[in-house]
């Protein structure tokens, strides 16, 4: 079946450092891809829409300068939490519909924990 | 109003009965509904997924989808202590366009 593969699955970062997240569609091709960020005990929220080739679509209330979304081939999509603050440690999930298949396909989700 | 609401639970069954889990939608254009199952710490998967009115069976699950009353549900037959875990409704398309739109989800406990 379709696999997303996601990296890290966890990191600790300090204050103000940057973390990039990597979302790659390991046996088919995906133009897009999603984004969400869990919080404990709630459910996914939807960040942004990334594009291949095109500017990421954010969801209102993101900070598209924050969160900085890359999708520069048919097969990887980065999110880079730039200035990471305590508040932005979260479970980060990369999400991609594989053509063919119903539903979407979830990376394994990335912990990021910012001390 | 929340596009995908779901009762937070607890719910709880007992080994081997039938658990069931309702969800209801607001975007009456949505088109395709999905049952994902989320354990603690771990990402979502996917367990069914409708699109047509009635009810679709896969195993010990059957989705059921009842587009005018804005309402799907998921029962679980034979459930096992394995089956603990948060279980999300989402659904695609309306206003939403291509974005799969999650509900809060609820937490299932089997009881041994």
């Amino acid at each position: 079946g379709a696999v997303v593969s996601q990296h890290p699955s966890w990191v600790i970062c300090k204050s103000g450092t940057s973390v990039k997240i990597e979302c790659r569609s390991l046996d088919f091709q995906a133009t897009t891809m999603f984004w969400y960020r869990q919080f404990p005990k709630q459910s996914l929220m939807l960040m942004a829409t990334s594009n291949e080739g095109s500017k990421a679509t954010y969801e209102q209330g993101v900070e598209k300068d924050k969160f900085l979304i890359n999708h520069a081939s048919l097969t990887l999509s980065t999110l880079t939490v730039t200035s990471a603050h305590p508040e932005d440690s979260s479970f980060y999930i990369c999400s991609a519909d594989p053509e063919g298949t119903e539903g979407y396909t979830f990376g394994s989700g990335t912990r990021l924990t910012v001390v | 109003q929340k596009e995908v609401e779901q009762n937070s639970g607890p719910l709880s069954v007992p080994e081997g009965a039938i658990a069931s889990l309702n969800c209801t939608y607001s975007d009456r254009g949505s088109q395709s509904f999905f049952w994902y199952r989320q354990y603690s710490g771990k990402s979502p998967e996917l367990i069914m997924f409708i699109y047509s009115n009635g009810d679709k069976e896969d195993g010990r699950f059957t989705a059921q989808l009842n587009k005018a009353s804005q309402y799907v549900s998921l029962l679980i037959r034979d459930s096992q202590p394995s089956d603990s875990a948060t279980y999300l409704c989402a659904a695609l398309g309306g206003t939403s366009y291509d974005k799969v739109i999650f509900g809060p989800g609820t937490s299932l406990s089997v009881i041994p």
